[in-house]
This record gives C-alpha cells, sequence and structure tokens, in this order.
C-alpha cells in the first residue's frame, strides 16, 4: 500500500535558523499538499503541488515537488517562533481518490 | 465562511462502551472525510464520502466502527465497543471537488 514518510521526525532549531523537512512516497503521486498543525490544533492547508519539478513560495516557506513526483520538501528561512508545530506533507496517489498523510515533522523554535 | 463543525469536543469512555461523534462539513462541500489521529501520528483516513456515498473505507475496522451520512450533509462516526487503542483525535474534514481538505477541530477520545 501507499506510504508517505517524513524526516526529521523533529527538530529544535534557533530562532532565525533555517528548517527544512523532507516527504518521500512508496508511489508516484498525482499532487502533494502540505498542512501545519499547531500544538493542539488540527491542519491546516498551506500549499498544494502537481507539476513535476513545481517550486512554489509563500513568503518565508519554500515548496519543492520531485522530477519523479514521489518526493516534496518544505524549507522555511530565518524560523520565527509562530513557525511551531508539526508540518505534514499529504499525497494524492495516481488514480486515487483520498490523501495519504505522512508522519509529520514536529518543529520546535527556541527563542 | 463558517467552518467545519464536530461534537463533542472531549469524550472519555470506558473500553467496551460505545460512542458517537458528530461532523457538520462546510455547507456546498461534497466530500466528507473521517480521519483517526493517534498522538505523534498523521491522520489516517478512516472514511470518505461522496455526498452520502462512500467513496474508500478501506482503513476503517468494520466490526466496531460504523458511519453515515444519511442525507448528504451531516455524518457520526460510531464505534462499538470502544478499545484502548481506540484513543485519538477524530477529525472531520471537507472538500468542494479537488479543493484541499478543510478540518473540524475535531473530538478528542480517551478510552480507559
Amino acid at each position: 500500500g501507499q506510504q508517505v514518510m517524513q524526516i526529521p521526525q523533529y527538530q529544535h532549531v534557533q530562532e532565525g535558523e533555517d528548517f527544512t523537512t523532507y516527504c518521500n512516497s512508496s508511489t508516484t503521486l498525482s499532487n502533494i499538499q502540505w498542512y501545519k498543525q499547531r500544538p493542539g490544533g488540527h491542519p491546516v492547508f498551506l500549499i498544494q503541488l502537481v507539476k513535476s519539478g513545481e517550486v512554489k513560495k509563500q513568503k518565508r516557506l519554500t515548496f519543492q515537488f520531485g522530477e519523479a513526483k514521489k518526493n516534496s520538501s518544505l524549507h522555511i528561512t530565518a524560523t520565527q517562533t509562530t513557525d511551531v508545530g508539526t508540518y505534514f506533507c499529504a499525497g494524492l496517489g495516481a488514480g486515487a481518490n483520498n490523501l495519504f498523510f505522512g508522519t509529520g515533522t514536529r518543529l520546535t523554535v527556541i527563542p | 465562511e463558517a467552518g467545519v463543525a464536530q461534537s463533542p469536543r472531549y469524550k472519555i469512555i470506558e473500553k467496551r462502551q460505545s460512542v458517537a461523534f458528530w461532523c457538520n462539513p462546510i455547507s456546498g462541500h461534497a466530500t466528507l472525510y473521517w480521519y483517526q489521529q493517534i498522538l505523534g501520528q498523521g491522520p489516517k483516513l478512516l472514511i470518505q464520502f461522496q455526498n452520502n456515498g462512500v467513496v474508500d473505507d478501506s482503513q476503517l475496522p468494520k466490526d466496531r466502527f460504523s458511519a453515515e451520512r444519511l442525507k448528504g450533509v451531516d455524518s457520526t462516526l460510531k464505534i462499538q465497543p470502544a478499545k484502548l487503542e481506540d484513543s485519538a483525535v477524530y477529525l472531520c474534514a471537507s472538500s468542494f471537488r479537488d479543493s484541499p481538505l478543510h478540518f473540524g477541530n475535531g473530538t478528542r477520545l480517551t478510552v480507559t
């Protein structure tokens, strides 16, 4: 079955440092979505990537979709305390109807 | 626009008891999902509805879990009987066609 793994599982950074989380799927994806979940909250949609090699930016966040459409990354430049939370990628398999969430990366930002 | 509404917010039950969760999706969203999120893990899809029809329930433990969306709007998820390993947050989400998922605040279930 489809599996989506994320690394690292946890990341502690000093405020101002950069952060990257990587997402790898066992199967080719038709698209990938990224969600952020604050402690005690629910996942909130950040962005969707559809095209092979696609790169999208949202202020300090940069999202990439791999050429083979099996991996993705999220990079945060100069982290802030508001970036704290767990970041999930969620992949839609080719021909599938539902999203498969990754294992998540929990980010802690030390002021 | 009003978000996805879920109730109750918290529920504590003993093992072998039954429990039900309710979800009201965003108006106009035909697709409704129930996810189970165990502490420290990503959300795991239990069941997906398109209007009142089931699209995917392959990961729903059908011996104890059931869900319905009779009129294609509200949905209920039931567990009977509950086990200790059912302790988790149950998230309801909805979407419009191929749009991203909008999640509710979830129901945190503790089974003792």
